[in-house]
């Protein structure tokens, strides 16, 4: 079974701090992707990570995938209240169509 | 900017009954998917689809799922006979590349089925 775990589970800060949530697996993935869900709604992509070691950028978060690629971070710089949602990371492995979910990080980013 | 639709957003059924819900992937899109969630758990895999088949299915995908692309444009996910274990959100997403790739797949807003 592979497994995705992502901590914290459950996160809250105060609006303006950084943060950084994991993704981590014994298990190397094609690709690795980040997701935002509202309640009630589907998941939204971020960002789609594919190479080792890759960094992307999306405005205030920097997303890094594992040189070894069994595991990936995302790094919130200066939180705002609406940054506030779920947050998944989603792989992928090769050869493989489905993608294996983590279950999430709660994020609460106080005014 | 393209996106995957599903309908309807609720369906509500008796145990034991069919239902068939609905999505329209992104048109230039060649897979196809579901995915359920049930409440306060991870999403999880049922079935791909591609080429007008099935590409790949996990193991809760059994014998009272089905999958179909009736026309040019929709995809369902039919489930025989509900059980109250069925109720979750239920999400389509599409992807345009094949399975070697590794493209990101788009998802619906998702259904929420609630079996009584």
């Amino acid at each position: 079974t592979q497994l995705l775990e992502q901590s914290p589970q459950f996160l809250s800060i105060q609006e303006g701090e950084n943060l950084t949530v994991y993704c981590n697996s014994s298990s190397v993935f094609s690709s690795l992707q980040w997701y935002r869900q509202e309640p009630g709604e589907g998941p939204v992509l971020l960002v789609t990570v594919v190479t080792g070691g890759e960094v992307k950028k999306l405005k205030r978060l920097t997303f890094q995938f594992g040189d070894a690629r069994k595991d990936s971070s995302l790094h919130i710089t200066a939180a705002q209240p609406g940054d506030t949602g779920l947050y998944l990371c989603a792989g992928t492995k090769r050869g493989a169509d489905g993608l294996t979910f983590g279950k999430g990080t709660h994020l609460i980013i106080q005014p | 900017e393209p996106e995957v639709t599903q309908t309807p957003s609720h369906q509500v059924t008796q145990m034991g009954q069919e239902v068939i819900l609905r999505c329209v992937p992104i048109s230039n899109h060649l897979y196809f998917y579901w995915y359920r969630q049930i409440l306060g758990q991870k999403v999880e895999f049922l079935v791909s689809f591609y080429n007008n088949e099935i590409s790949e299915k996990s193991e809760i995908f059994d014998d009272q799922f089905s999958v179909e692309r009736p026309d040019g444009s929709n995809f369902t996910l039919k489930i025989r006979s509900t059980k109250l274990e069925d109720s979750a959100m239920y999400f389509c997403a599409s992807s345009e590349e094949s399975r070697r790739s590794t493209d990101t797949q788009y998802f619906g807003p998702g259904t929420r089925l609630t079996v009584l």
